[in-house]
């Protein structure tokens, strides 16, 4: 089955200062690559996904690149702010096909004033 | 913003007790999940639900789990005798489309202790 692994764990980031947090899974048959945002008390929220005929995707200061020989994804947040501290958490799966959804383990992002 | 919300937010119970989780998802989604996090560890996918059936279960998803549809607007989770391993963050979440192809938009979670 699928295992995704995401580095690092804490990351702390000057306010305006760019972040990225990397992934990388095992399963080969995986197409589907969401990102989630956790804020504390709340439920984790999609704020961009990729899809394997995609190399990168971009919304606003959030981007998402994909490298399918390599396996591995990563999250890039440019000129971060004091709100986009969260823990993010990567997953991967076979669109179509929740039970082969893996998360990360997460990584908690502390943007500094 | 449409929201999906989860009732309680806390629950405890004690081990061999019945619990039901409560869930309203966003109004014009027709898919709906359960997933955990225990304390410490990743978040796992549970269950999907779809035009009034699962659709796909996990290994955890056991014969003590059930959900349901009761009505045009809840979606329940419950957990027939509980184990002190059950206690965890369960969140519901719904989408527009299937695993994949619409995003999922999550509850806040209920925090289930059990003692």
């Amino acid at each position: 089955g699928e295992n995704v692994e995401q580095h690092p764990s804490t990351l702390s980031v000057q306010e305006g200062d760019s972040a990225v947090i990397k992934c990388t899974y095992s399963d080969s048959a995986s197409n589907y690559f969401p990102w989630y945002k956790q804020e504390l008390g709340k439920g984790p929220q999609l704020i961009i996904d990729i899809r394997s005929n995609v190399g990168e995707k971009k919304d606003q200061r959030i981007a998402v690149t994909l490298n399918k020989t390599a396996k591995h994804f990563s999250l890039h947040i440019t000129e971060t702010q004091p709100e986009d501290s969260a823990v993010y958490f990567c997953a991967a799966s076979i669109a179509g096909r929740n039970n082969d959804m893996r998360f990360g383990a997460g990584t908690r992002l502390t943007v500094k004033p | 913003e449409p929201e999906v919300t989860q009732t309680p937010s806390h629950q405890v119970t004690q081990m061999g007790q019945e619990v039901i989780l409560r869930c309203v998802p966003i109004s014009n989604h027709l898919y709906f999940y359960w997933y955990r996090q225990i304390l410490g560890q990743k978040v796992e996918f549970l269950v999907s639900f779809y035009n009034n059936e699962i659709s796909e279960k996990s290994e955890i998803f056991d014969d003590q789990f059930s959900v349901e549809r009761p009505d045009g607007s809840n979606f329940t989770l419950k957990i027939r005798s509980t184990k002190l391993e059950d206690s965890a963050m369960y969140f519901c979440a719904s989408s527009e489309g299937g695993a994949g192809l619409a995003g999922e938009y999550f509850g806040p979670g209920t925090r289930l202790t059990v003692t």
